[in-house]
């Protein structure tokens, strides 16, 4: 089924630990986007790639980093976690790279609890 | 900086109608509306385009007012299925969307 998978589902990690979100997409889609996502504050964009080998910084990107080797995997580590990145953390995709007219489409979303 | 969304929550019975806006300090090229299901990843509802075109699914319309930078949603009879928070994404150039805060909405009996 085509779409986008993100592991893990949740996780409870202490800070001051390092973690790497998963995400891939077998749509074939050029970009790729991660956000977060806290109430009452919506979904903010924290990095994204127009293609592989590119990454850009979106609204929130301090503590975060991403990479992108090929066109199907957009990992998104925090290298020390802290409380305030407690979060659901979604990645999404879409076709081209005009924000203005491609859907992107979300994946399920990383429930993650920094204590 | 993020649009601004309006109302924040809403509340109706089922076959009422509703209108939730999206208004942006920044000049708009496009705007997508995004429902999201508690729980579950935001699902693309419509996008509009600067110029006029529209582009969507469901018995959902919108409107994009560019020289006024708003953009409105319209639910008519609504249904149990809308339920849900409900997502403006502005697009001012380049790939980037910035998302509005949101708006729930529920519908109920």
């Amino acid at each position: 089924i085509a779409g986008i998978t993100q592991a893990p589902t949740s996780q409870i990690l202490a800070a001051g630990r390092r973690m790497t979100l998963r995400c891939t997409q077998d749509m074939r889609h050029n970009a790729m986007y991660w956000y977060r996502q806290d109430l009452g504050l919506g979904l903010r964009l924290i990095h994204y790639s127009n293609t592989a080998g590119t990454t850009g910084k979106g609204e929130v990107p301090d503590g975060y980093s991403v990479s992108r080797a090929n066109t199907d995997d957009f990992p998104l580590t925090l290298a020390s976690a802290v409380p305030s990145q407690t979060s659901v953390y979604f990645c999404a995709s879409s076709v081209g790279t005009s924000g203005n007219t491609d859907t992107q489409y979300f994946g399920p979303g990383t429930r993650l609890t920094v204590l | 900086q993020q649009p601004v969304q309006s109302p924040q929550a809403v509340i109706l019975r089922e076959g009422e109608d509703a209108v939730i806006n999206c208004s942006s300090s920044k000049a708009l090229y496009s705007v997508h509306w995004y429902r999201q299901k508690h729980g579950e990843a935001p699902v693309f509802l419509m996008i509009l385009l600067k110029g006029g075109e529209q582009k969507g699914h469901e018995k959902i319309s919108a409107s994009f007012n560019e020289k006024k930078q708003q953009s409105s949603l319209y639910l008519t009879a609504s249904q149990l299925s809308y339920s849900g928070t409900y997502f403006c994404g502005a697009g001012g150039g380049g790939n980037k969307l910035t998302f509005g805060t949101g708006t729930q909405l529920k519908v109920e009996l």
